[in-house]
């Protein structure tokens, strides 16, 4: 079945870089999309098809792609940054929809 | 303006059934797929199913098939998810999301990720 692996925790001190990686297998990655939620929050969407960024959203969000990982690239993190950060992707079939496990962003 | 309005918490009794509800507005609900996500105590998303109202076509995560029944009243704009039988596992926050997309003069496309969101419904199932 096809699954997303991403960290379960990254920590930054504000105004560095964060990363979050997530890791598609087994079969060909299709395109990523990053969603960020807050605690008691609805998710958003903050980064779509890999490396675009939906309109609203800060610069400082960006995303990138290498190979089966995608890169979430938060830089200049500020403490509102502070937050769950999942990928979601679909199976080669465009049937079955797939989150990874989510990544918590500590702003230290 | 665009919004996915969910029906308020719930609080049920294993083996009890339960339907909640998403309802739609400021878009036209027929053309724009309608997903469902859970989302477990302290847990991550998982991705439940989705329907297109407009003809009721129906996806399932398979680790949820048959456990839960999706559905859409495309006249009052309002798509649901619903239990026969609840359990103490089915506690957790049901999001409804829409599929993003778009329509031309002629013909609707549609995007593998979800742009906008409902405000989440707390399903609470204990003896």
């Amino acid at each position: 079945s096809y699954e997303l692996t991403q960290p379960p925790s990254v920590s930054v001190s504000p105004g560095q870089t964060a990363r979050i990686t997530c890791s598609a297998g087994p079969v060909p990655k299709q395109y990523a999309y990053w969603y960020q939620q807050k605690p008691g929050q609805a998710p958003v969407l903050v980064i779509y098809k890999d490396i675009e960024r939906p309109s609203g959203i800060p610069e400082r969000f960006s995303g990138f792609s290498s190979g089966t990982t995608v890169t979430l690239i938060i830089s200049g993190v500020q403490a509102e940054d502070e937050a769950d950060y999942y990928c979601q992707s679909v199976d080669s079939s465009g049937t079955f929809w797939v989150f990874g496990g989510g990544t918590k962003l500590t702003v230290l | 303006e665009v919004q996915l309005v969910q029906s308020g918490a719930e609080v049920k009794e294993p083996g009890e059934s339960l339907k909640i509800s998403c309802k739609g507005s400021g878009y036209t609900f027929t053309t724009y797929w309608i997903g469902w996500v859970r989302q477990m105590p302290g847990k991550g998303l998982e991705w439940m199913g989705i329907i297109y109202p407009g003809d009721s076509e129906t996806k399932y995560s398979p680790s949820l098939q048959g456990q839960v029944t999706i559905s859409a009243d495309k006249a009052i704009s309002t798509a649901y998810l619903q239990w026969s039988s609840l359990k103490a596992s089915d506690t957790a926050i049901y999001y409804c999301a829409r599929r993003a997309g778009y329509c031309s003069s002629s013909n609707c496309y549609s995007f593998y990720y979800m742009d906008v969101w409902g405000n989440g419904t707390t399903v609470t199932v204990s003896s």
